[in-house]
């Protein structure tokens, strides 16, 4: 089944504790996003890669990282977590921005 | 319609009858246009996309207008039912950036 899984889908946090959001998706997709949704606020993209070794900063990266070693993951790094990053974050892919994405189930992420 | 700000437009429509969503779009250069739909508790999954060499765009119930001169786009669907309650999300794609633009949401409940 074509799909996008990230992991984990629950998690609360402290904040400077380092933390990784994983995400993989097994339809050969080129291109891959992060976003985070907040109420009234819709979807924001945090980052965006367009192919393996190739990122770039989305709308609000500050405070992420991330890193496309493969394909198939495009994992989130929050190195030091803080407060005004608990959110629900959806990652996502597409063979190229020209077409529709396909998203995860998402990670609702709370920071204390 | 869709709109900036905390609270999400909402629109409720009798079960069978007629729904139109509307969405004013930013970038008169956006070349390529999408909606999506969020169920409560998860990941926005696609219904219909058009290109702006298109007026208009047919799927299974569900028709995309797309009005460049004003730029605005509208999601009609037809015959609702309960499970088409959800949050209705158009998008929109600029040729010169590698990243969909999202709006903030419109809220569509079906009432039975």
């Amino acid at each position: 089944e074509a799909q996008v899984t990230q992991n984990p889908r629950y998690l609360i946090t402290v904040t400077g504790k380092k933390l990784t959001v994983t995400c993989s998706q097994n339809m050969n997709h080129e291109y891959m996003s992060w976003y985070r949704q907040d109420p009234g606020l819709g979807l924001r993209q945090i980052y965006y890669s367009m192919n393996v070794e190739v990122t770039d900063k989305g709308d609000v990266p500050e405070g992420y990282k991330v890193s496309r070693k493969e394909k198939r993951n495009f994992p989130l790094i929050l190195e030091s977590p803080s407060p005004n990053q608990t959110s629900l974050y959806f990652c996502a892919s597409s063979l190229n921005t020209k077409m529709e994405q396909y998203f995860g189930p998402g990670t609702r992420l709370t920071v204390t | 319609g869709e709109s900036v700000g905390l609270h999400l437009p909402t629109l409720s429509v009798q079960e069978g009858d007629n729904s139109i969503i509307n969405c004013a779009y930013s970038n008169s250069a956006s070349d390529y246009f999408i909606w999506y739909k969020q169920e409560s508790g998860k990941g926005p999954q696609f219904i219909i996309d058009i290109r702006s060499n298109m007026d208009k765009r047919q799927g299974q119930r569900v028709t995309v207008l797309l009005n460049k001169t004003v730029k605005h786009l509208s999601l009609q669907i037809a015959a609702t039912q309960p499970g088409d309650s959800a949050v209705y999300f158009c998008a929109e794609n600029h040729p010169s950036v590698e990243k969909l633009t999202f709006g903030t949401g419109t809220r569509l409940t079906i009432i039975p």
